[in-house]
């Protein structure tokens, strides 16, 4: 089992440009969540997928969109980046459906500079 | 809304002395998880505490879930390298919220 698998590892961005972040997960988990980590402010959720076909908002949702594609992936877009979306993006997953209250499983992370 | 305070922010030991973190929320809540990230790594999942009063063991890791389910705390006895890192409580309710993390170095 290959976990959660996050792409790409790296990626910088000129202000306005877009992009979508990739993550998927082979436990056949029914929660997954998209995560941003700055320095001194721990982990702030961005969105949530509860299960299958759902996504909600998270604490801080502006400027993302997401897409629960099907059960395994789950992904995140920027559609106009800004230097304030620079950050470290953690994609988890975790095996009850409902998003909250489960043991989480982490990707290695998206480490992503917006110039 | 509901917030997860965690202390101290940072906390640095000699090896062999011990570490305690303390997480609090200003809402009662359902359960509470901690996790540890390694520094350069991912937050790694460590326990889940879910029963008013409930203490767990980890090998030399204790935790605690308070009575009143609105604190709890992490304890590591005779710290040790291998436990460098930060890390994180986690509480849910109807949301999910964790707070900042204790970023624990120990000097050999």
């Amino acid at each position: 089992n290959a976990g959660v698998t996050q792409t790409p590892k790296f990626q910088v961005l000129k202000t306005g440009q877009s992009m979508t972040l990739q993550c998927a997960q082979d436990m056949n988990h029914n929660s997954m969540y998209w995560y941003r980590q700055d320095p001194g402010m721990g982990l702030r959720l961005i969105y949530y997928s509860a299960s299958e076909g759902t996504t909600d908002k998270g604490e801080v949702p502006n400027g993302y969109n997401v897409s629960r594609l099907n059960k395994r992936e789950f992904s995140l877009r920027l559609e106009s980046a800004a230097p304030s979306q620079t950050s470290v993006y953690f994609c988890a997953s975790s095996p009850l459906a409902g998003g909250r209250g489960n043991e989480q499983f982490f990707g290695p992370g998206t480490r992503l500079t917006v110039l | 809304g509901q917030q997860v305070m965690q202390i101290p922010q940072y906390q640095h030991v000699q090896e062999g002395e011990d570490f305690t973190t303390y997480c609090n929320s200003s809402t009662t809540l359902s359960n509470i998880q901690w996790y540890k990230q390694r520094p350069g790594g991912h937050p790694v999942f460590l326990i889940q505490l879910v029963k008013s009063g409930e203490v767990k063991k980890q090998k030399r890791l204790t935790f605690q879930f308070g009575e009143a389910k609105k604190n709890s705390s992490l304890h590591i006895t005779a710290t040790q390298t291998t436990d460098v890192g930060t890390y994180f409580c986690e509480g849910s309710n109807y949301k999910l919220t964790f707070g900042k993390g204790t970023l624990l170095t120990v000097n050999p």
